[in-house]
């Protein structure tokens, strides 16, 4: 089993639609959560951070952990074309641990 | 700012050549890693390294060795390239404890076919 699992997608929606993106993880150690995003044939760039559980709001995203369930979202309003990318959950134990990744949703906003 | 340089970009090889992909930050970031990206498996955490001389495996560390002699570099050597290890590379680097330390830096990837 796969320390973060993701459904790979792809996921297509219409502009304007809010997206749900999420992850699950099976190690209760993880404290650290983060959401990236990666354009085609790019590095991946952090997008949205949260430490243990709660929310995080950031304009038009936000994040949310629960760690009861050992669950991940990241939801996207107003969704836009430029939102189309590979969105991919990580997580880690301690500030200095290795960073693991789940495979990634790919996402397509249509116009 | 330079950032994460990855050299090469793109490189192709035969089977069993033996080649080093060299990785360089200019930000003075203690953790720095590698990571390979296949269609539909993610990132994959090959190595990393919290520190000047100290280096730890990931989940996929067979076929691959690090040093880390310096801050700034963190090269990936392929000892006897396969097939099975055409992929995407990427290096990436934090300062982990610091304000904003959660951000992984990425290099621009370096595409490696073994033919």
């Amino acid at each position: 089993q796969k320390e973060v699992e993701q459904d790979p997608g792809p996921l297509s929606v219409p502009e304007g639609a809010i997206v749900s993106l999420n992850c699950t993880y099976s190690n209760s150690a993880f404290q650290y959560f983060m959401w990236y995003r990666q354009y085609s044939r790019k590095g991946p760039e952090l997008l949205m951070y949260t430490y243990s559980s709660g929310n995080k709001e950031d304009g038009r995203f936000t994040a949310q952990v629960d760690k009861s369930s050992k669950y991940i979202s990241l939801f996207i309003r107003d969704s836009q074309p430029s939102d189309s990318a590979t969105y991919l959950c990580a997580t880690k134990k301690t500030s200095y641990d290795k960073v693991i990744f789940g495979p990634g949703t790919s996402l397509s906003v249509i116009p | 700012n330079a950032g994460v340089t990855q050299t090469p970009k793109f490189q192709v090889l035969k089977t069993g050549q033996s080649m080093t992909l060299q990785c360089a930050q200019d930000m003075n970031h203690e953790y720095m890693s590698w990571y390979r990206q296949d269609p539909g498996m993610g990132l994959r955490l090959i190595h990393y390294s919290v520190g000047a001389g100290i280096t730890d495996q990931g989940e996929v560390p067979n076929g691959y060795n690090v040093s880390r002699s310096t801050t700034e570099d963190f090269p990936l050597r392929l000892l006897s390239a396969a097939p099975s290890q055409t992929s995407v590379y990427f290096c990436a680097s934090s300062s982990p404890g610091s304000p904003g330390s959660e951000k992984l830096f990425f290099g621009s990837g370096t595409q490696l076919s073994v033919l």
